[in-house]
């Protein structure tokens, strides 16, 4: 089945420390991928998105994102996450030359940030 | 600016009534969705729209309704509420073309008793 998995259910890091977040895909070609977050009790908002072009696509608050077709992976990094970087991290994938816009979203990464 | 209005935020609802959950778009967008999230889980689509009057079935349907009455509505309708209907549920709107983002509502937490 054509599917989005984040592997970590849970990551703590460090304020100040790097971050990456594991995104794997599978889908018969090259699909458009999302990265949204979600900050508690609130709705999702796009961090950055990848359309077929440069696999290293820049976001929001200093995250950036690299595709790898051969790997189907899309991992999403921060050089040094702050407090405010706790929340919900969701992978999604869109299905390329469809008509319905759906996307197809992995379970989820937790963040949390420590001093 | 761009927002997708969810009604209400939250609800608590008893098993066997019915529910209904209101999205509102000023985005000028044709395509509006409603997601489901369970705790611990990422989106599921129940059903999606691209033209008014008009809704397709998701990949959840069973158990819901759809309504969209004009472009910039788009209702969710339980007929008969159960437990396993408690959920958070996301209305997203956006542009017709694929490689455009969804812009999401800040949710509705609806609790069934």
């Amino acid at each position: 089945a054509q599917s989005v998995t984040q592997p970590d259910a849970r990551v703590t890091v460090s304020e100040g420390a790097s971050l990456q977040l594991r995104c794997k895909y599978s889908y018969f070609g090259t699909p458009y991928l999302f990265w949204y977050v979600q900050y508690p009790r609130q709705g999702l908002q796009l961090l950055l998105k990848y359309y077929p072009g440069d696999p290293v696509v820049q976001g929001v608050n200093g995250f950036e994102a690299e595709f790898s077709k051969s790997n189907s992976s899309f991992h999403l990094r921060k050089a040094s996450v702050h407090w405010s970087d706790w929340a919900v991290y969701f992978c999604a994938r869109g299905n390329t030359g469809g008509l319905s816009g759906k996307l197809t979203f992995g379970e989820g990464t937790q963040v949390t940030v420590i001093s | 600016e761009a927002a997708v209005t969810q009604s209400p935020r939250s609800k608590v609802a008893v098993t066997g009534g019915k529910v209904t959950l209101s999205c509102h778009q000023t985005n000028n967008h044709d395509y509006m969705y409603w997601y489901r999230q369970d705790t611990g889980h990422g989106l599921r689509l129940i059903h999606y729209s691209y033209v008014a009057d008009s809704t397709e079935k998701g990949d959840i349907p069973d158990g819901y309704k759809a309504s969209r009455p004009s472009q910039e509505n788009f209702s969710l309708i339980l007929e008969l509420a159960s437990l396993s209907q408690t959920a958070v549920y996301f209305c997203a709107s956006k542009q017709g073309a694929d490689n455009q983002a969804p812009l999401f509502g800040e949710g509705t937490r609806l609790s069934v008793l």
